[in-house]
């Protein structure tokens, strides 16, 4: 079964805004990573957090973990419409040389 | 970075048919995943191609079904064998480490 859970299923914002998706994950992990995909396309990585790390930023992206919580959010700021895609969360439980893709999230920017 | 080749893009095949998919990477890489993504869901890891030795499957996945070769560092393929309509689906390769992975853009498989 999948690890991890991501909410929303579905995000629509107006172009400009921020975007906050979430992801759940069970097991202890040694990192977690986003990625997007664009309709049709292969996945893209985004960003990477380890699991001794709290916060991270890349850009015009900001992303948590909370280890005690077993969550992380993915954070877009000043939203484009070429932001427009499905972001999924992995992750790769200790011990397990594979990830576990999320349920992912499929964010719509309106202009 | 990797840059990850599928072949083909798309296929639509008739039920009872086998076949093949492609995937070529531009360096070498120790490891290679294939991943099966129904529509508008999320990707499920199908196994790991080991290059030299058998591939580990994932629960739910068999040899039989989804036989997998890696001759070398570089290429795979996937075989989806004995099709249904259960089957379509994009099949996505995918090669790296787990500190990141890169893929394919993905085999788009309709079985009628």
């Amino acid at each position: 079964s999948q690890q991890g859970e991501e909410d929303p299923q579905a995000l629509s914002i107006q172009e400009g805004e921020n975007a906050t998706m979430n992801c759940s994950y069970k097991t202890s992990i040694n990192n977690l990573q986003w990625y997007r995909q664009n309709s049709g396309r292969g996945l893209v990585h985004l960003i990477l957090i380890r699991s001794n790390e709290r916060e991270k930023h890349s850009g015009r992206l900001r992303v948590t973990l909370d280890t005690s919580k077993k969550s992380s959010s993915l954070l877009i700021t000043a939203s484009r419409a070429a932001d427009t895609a499905s972001y999924f969360c992995a992750t790769d439980a200790r011990g397990a040389q594979k990830l576990v893709f999320g349920q992912g999230t499929r964010l719509t920017i309106n202009p | 970075s990797a840059v990850i080749s599928q072949k083909p893009s798309r296929d639509i095949c008739q039920r009872g048919t086998s076949l093949t998919i492609q995937c070529q990477v531009d360096s070498q890489v120790t490891m290679m995943f294939w991943y099966r993504q129904q529509p508008r869901q999320s990707l499920t890891l199908i196994a790991t191609a080991n290059q030299g030795s058998e591939a580990t499957y994932e629960s739910g996945f068999v040899i039989d079904k989804f036989p997998i070769s890696r001759p070398n560092l570089t290429f795979s393929t996937l075989t989806v064998s004995n099709m249904s309509p259960e089957d379509s689906s994009i099949y996505l390769c995918s090669a790296g480490g787990i500190g990141e992975l890169f893929f394919g853009e993905g085999s788009r498989l309709t079985v009628l």
